[in-house]
């Protein structure tokens, strides 16, 4: 079945770049017509979207990163990517990609998750 | 922005209990709602989408309702493995939202 891995650095220092990667297994991003994102989740606290992109490489952004973020996608292999520039302690949280349970729209609920991947920010 | 505001945003109650936990959106959202369930160490799972639409493989003991700006989760009969957290999440601005939470713990 679908399943989504998220992999990247566990720290991260402060004022750098986080970057994660998220490997689909199961099925194909380029023959998808799905939106996948990122969500956040700073520990013991709630859930915040970051952003999303489709399989075509149209993203779609959080205006509260704007000028932060960036998220791509490698359909040859099968990953999509976060790169969170300048990050402060305030970035430390479980990072999820997930997969759009909507078709072909930009928003909406999201119906596959990864695992999560903690990255924390210190200097 | 639309904000999303749950309560309670602690529950206690005991197995076999009908729980309802209420989701407001500061502003209408239509039907554009889901509700996941997350416990803990794990991952958020969603249990109903569009308002009042069960997720696959999700037991029928979930429902969801409302629209508009107030929405509704039930659990018609609390189960041990219902004891998680609860967040709502809209999709119906430019950018989606979520609840802060709601801890279902055990009474």
């Amino acid at each position: 079945q679908l399943q989504l891995q998220g992999s990247g650095p566990g720290l991260v220092k402060t004022s750098e770049t986080l970057s994660l990667t998220c490997t689909l297994s199961g099925g194909s991003l380029s023959s998808s017509s799905r939106y996948w994102g990122w969500i956040r989740q700073p520990p013991g606290k709630g859930l915040e979207w970051i952003g999303s992109i489709s399989y075509r490489g149209s993203p779609h952004y959080n205006s509260s990163f704007m000028s932060r973020v960036s998220v791509s996608i490698d359909t040859a292999k099968n990953q999509f990517s976060l790169r969170l520039s300048f990050v402060t302690a305030s970035d430390t949280a479980i990072y999820y990609c997930a997969r759009h349970g909507l078709e072909l729209a930009s928003i909406s609920w999201f119906d596959t998750w990864g695992q999560g991947t903690l990255v924390t920010v210190s200097s | 922005d639309i904000q999303m505001t749950q309560s309670p945003s602690t529950l206690s109650a005991s197995v076999g209990d009908r729980v309802t936990i209420t989701c407001r959106a500061s502003h209408s959202v239509s039907t554009w709602l889901a509700w996941y369930q997350q416990k803990p160490g794990k991952a958020p799972k969603v249990l109903i989408y569009k308002a009042s639409n069960l997720e696959s493989g999700v037991p029928s003991r979930f429902s969801g309702s409302g629209s508009g700006t107030e929405f509704t989760l039930t659990i018609s009969s609390l189960q041990p493995d219902d004891f998680a957290t609860y967040y709502c999440q809209q999709f119906y601005s430019s950018f989606p939202s979520f609840g802060q939470g709601t801890k279902v713990e055990i009474k």
